[in-house]
């Protein structure tokens, strides 16, 4: 069965920079696409960017850019997201979701892995 | 980015009503709409996709209406389990974008 499980919570302070990974399995991880949601607590969802793991061609929310890195290692079916020069609003419960397309659903999803950013 | 606008934000309803949720497009979107459920502490979950086809698995009391800007979520009768929060996104653009969500509360 598909799965996508994702590394464990996180502590950060303000200015580090933190890289959650994704694996993948059930599934050829380089069929489908990644992308990186969040939710910080209480409040909704919002995309961060997209990654094509066959490639590792990568399109990131503008609001992310120049902080968010996706990537992939094909060889071990995993896709990671590391987000730098993170500020307290970076808390959020971070999930990596499939789909089949560029613009399609999302069908899987990850556990979610939180990172809290605290001094 | 177009926006996504949900209404209303929060409803409380019993089980056994009929609930609709609706999600409002800031342009066209065609039917590059889909709707999540979630619950708390649990990632979202894929109801209906494409504006109206239901996900393989989830239960036929759900249905998706709509196109170009203009969407519904219809809950025929209200199941305990139903009580959650729900999130429509649309797909049309590179830039995916979701609306703020709807709680939806037992009476």
């Amino acid at each position: 069965q598909v799965q996508l499980v994702q590394s464990g919570a996180e502590v950060k302070k303000p200015g580090a920079s933190v890289k959650v990974s994704c694996k993948a399995s059930g599934y050829t991880l380089t069929s489908y696409y990644m992308h990186w949601v969040r939710q910080a607590p209480g409040q909704g969802l919002e995309w961060m960017g997209i990654i094509n793991p066959s490639g590792g061609s990568t399109t990131y929310a503008q609001k992310f850019q120049g902080r968010v890195t996706m990537t992939r290692d094909t060889s071990t079916s995993t896709v990671y997201m590391e987000l730098s020069s993170l500020r307290s609003e970076d808390t959020a419960v971070y999930y990596c979701a499939r789909s089949y397309d560029t613009t399609a659903y999302y069908d899987y999803w990850g556990q979610g892995t939180l990172v809290t950013v605290s001094s | 980015d177009i926006q996504m606008t949900q209404s209303p934000s929060s409803l409380s309803a019993s089980v056994g009503d009929r609930v609709t949720i609706t999600c409002r497009a800031s342009q066209s979107i065609s039917s590059y709409l889909n709707w999540y459920q979630q619950k708390p502490g649990k990632a979202p979950k894929l109801l209906i996709y494409a504006a109206s086809s239901l996900q393989s698995g989830v239960p036929s009391r759900f249905s998706g209406r709509g196109s170009g800007t203009d969407f519904t979520l219809t809950i025929s009768s209200l199941q305990p389990e139903d009580f959650a929060t729900y999130y429509c996104q649309q797909s049309y653009s590179n830039s995916i974008t979701f609306g703020q969500g709807t709680r939806l509360e037992i009476k």
